[in-house]
């Protein structure tokens, strides 16, 4: 079956200017993570969602990152006012939501944004 | 609050030869631990992962690991590497007790098996 997908795959920029990064979890995922990946770091936890339960923006890194999750699966990561340090590779990825922390979460290619 | 190091940010290695990646993690709780590969241009796989029982466990493509709780250590090795091992390998923790789903990771190792 289809996995994860992100769009764009890639995405360039103008500093200052709003981008909006779009994640399709796998079909029965009610669990859908965020994370960021800059060069030579490992990955950085940025907002979790599961089902209708308010989400876990403790990983945010400041108030021009959001994200929503409509309908229970697509997921959107906005950035507002980008800045050059936001250039990194954005991860999404999903997991059943039964089983708690152990399931495994399956990740998608990432999209890659650059501020210039 | 948990961390992850990994000790080594790149190894080199010839193909056939043994292969261990090192990780060290920190946690005041317990935790599962989680090996993931990154090939070029490709998201994260998970490679294998420790939730309790048998401290060694075995994964994908030959790879196993080994949970050492005295050293808080969850190494990766492999006894005999690919050329297609070629690759970035990221440990990582999370678990029931530590107050979120989201995984920790470390930084990451890059394998690079020559010929």
């Amino acid at each position: 079956g289809a996995g994860v997908s992100q769009s764009p795959s890639n995405k360039v920029t103008e500093k200052g200017k709003d981008v909006e990064l779009r994640c399709d979890p796998i079909s029965g995922h009610t669990a859908l993570y965020w994370y960021r990946q800059s060069l030579g770091q490992g990955l950085e936890f940025l907002i979790y969602f599961q089902g209708n339960s308010a989400p876990d923006k403790s990983g945010l890194p400041s108030d021009r990152f959001s994200a929503e999750r409509t309908g229970g699966s697509v997921s959107t990561l906005t950035i507002q006012r980008t800045q050059q340090e936001d250039s990194a590779v954005y991860l999404c990825a999903s997991s059943l939501g039964t089983g708690g922390a152990g399931n495994e979460q399956f990740f998608g290619p990432g999209t890659r944004l650059t501020v210039l | 609050a948990q961390s992850v190091t990994q000790l080594d940010s790149q190894v080199p290695v010839f193909e056939e030869a043994p292969v261990e990646l090192r990780c060290n993690y920190s946690s005041s709780v317990s935790v599962y631990l989680f090996w993931y590969v990154q090939y070029p241009n490709q998201g994260l796989q998970l490679l294998l992962k420790y939730l309790s029982g048998s401290t060694l466990v075995k994964g994908i493509n030959g790879f196993e690991a080994e949970f050492n709780k005295s050293q808080t250590s969850f190494h990766l090795r492999k006894p005999s590497v690919h050329i297609s091992d070629t690759a970035e390998y990221f440990c990582a923790v999370g678990g029931p007790y530590t107050g979120r789903r989201a995984l920790t990771f470390g930084s990451g190792t890059r394998l690079q098996v020559q010929p």
